[in-house]
């Protein structure tokens, strides 16, 4: 069956980065992009972009655009992201979800706190 | 960017009941790139409906999805107890990909 599987709770301090993994099985990991959407405390769902494992091509929201970084390896079947310059407004939790017609399969989601 | 209104904010219904949950788009949006999603407290949001009106795998046909261009519907047809949870739409035709801000259905 599929599975993401994702990395820890993270807590950083303003301005630093944060990078969360994302484990597939499950499917042919080349086959579909993988996309990152957050959620803050009591807010709606946030996209922040895709990537695709087979040839690493990315694309960003423009609101993270040049502070968030997606990465693929082939070898492990994982990919990451990576999310700087970080403030207050980043504390949310991260998923990473499977598109296959929609966001079919979910990771379960990594608890990020940005705190002084 | 599309932006996702969904109405009402809550829905107060009792098992068995229908529940009509709205989704209207500031820009038409094609059948094929809008879904529905349910989240539970501390859970993942799980794919209901994909397509505007396709079932995902294993979603019960208690779920049903409709509508066009600007206005998209979600019908879930006789409340079961696990159906009590908050719903948001999902546009996947422009990006940015953008979502609704949610409909709870809560327990009468």
């Amino acid at each position: 069956q599929v599975q993401l599987v994702q990395s820890g709770t993270e807590v950083r301090r303003p301005g630093a980065s944060v990078k969360v993994s994302c484990k597939a099985s499950g499917y042919t990991f080349t086959h579909d992009t993988i996309h990152w959407v957050r959620q803050a405390p009591g807010h709606r769902l946030e996209w922040m972009g895709w990537i695709n494992p087979a040839n690493g091509n990315t694309r960003y929201s423009e609101k993270f655009q040049g502070r968030v970084t997606f990465t693929s390896d082939t070898s492990a079947n994982t990919v990451s992201m990576l999310l700087s310059s970080l403030n207050s407004d980043d504390t949310a939790t991260y998923y990473c979800a499977r598109y296959n017609w929609a966001l079919d399969h979910w990771g379960q989601g990594t608890l990020v706190t940005v705190s002084s | 960017e599309i932006v996702l209104t969904q109405s009402p904010g809550t829905l107060s219904l009792s098992p068995g009941e229908r529940a009509t949950l709205s989704c209207r788009a500031s820009q038409s949006v094609r059948t094929n790139y809008l879904a529905w999603y349910q989240q539970k407290p501390g859970q993942a949001p799980r794919l209901l409906i994909y397509g505007t009106s396709s079932r995902a795998t294993g979603i019960p046909d208690r779920f049903s999805g409709s509508g066009s261009g600007t206005d998209f519907t979600l019908t879930i047809t006789g409340l079961e107890p696990e159906d009590f949870a908050l719903y948001y739409c999902q546009q996947y035709d422009t990006s940015p990909i953008s979502f609704g801000q949610g409909t709870r259905v809560d327990i009468k």
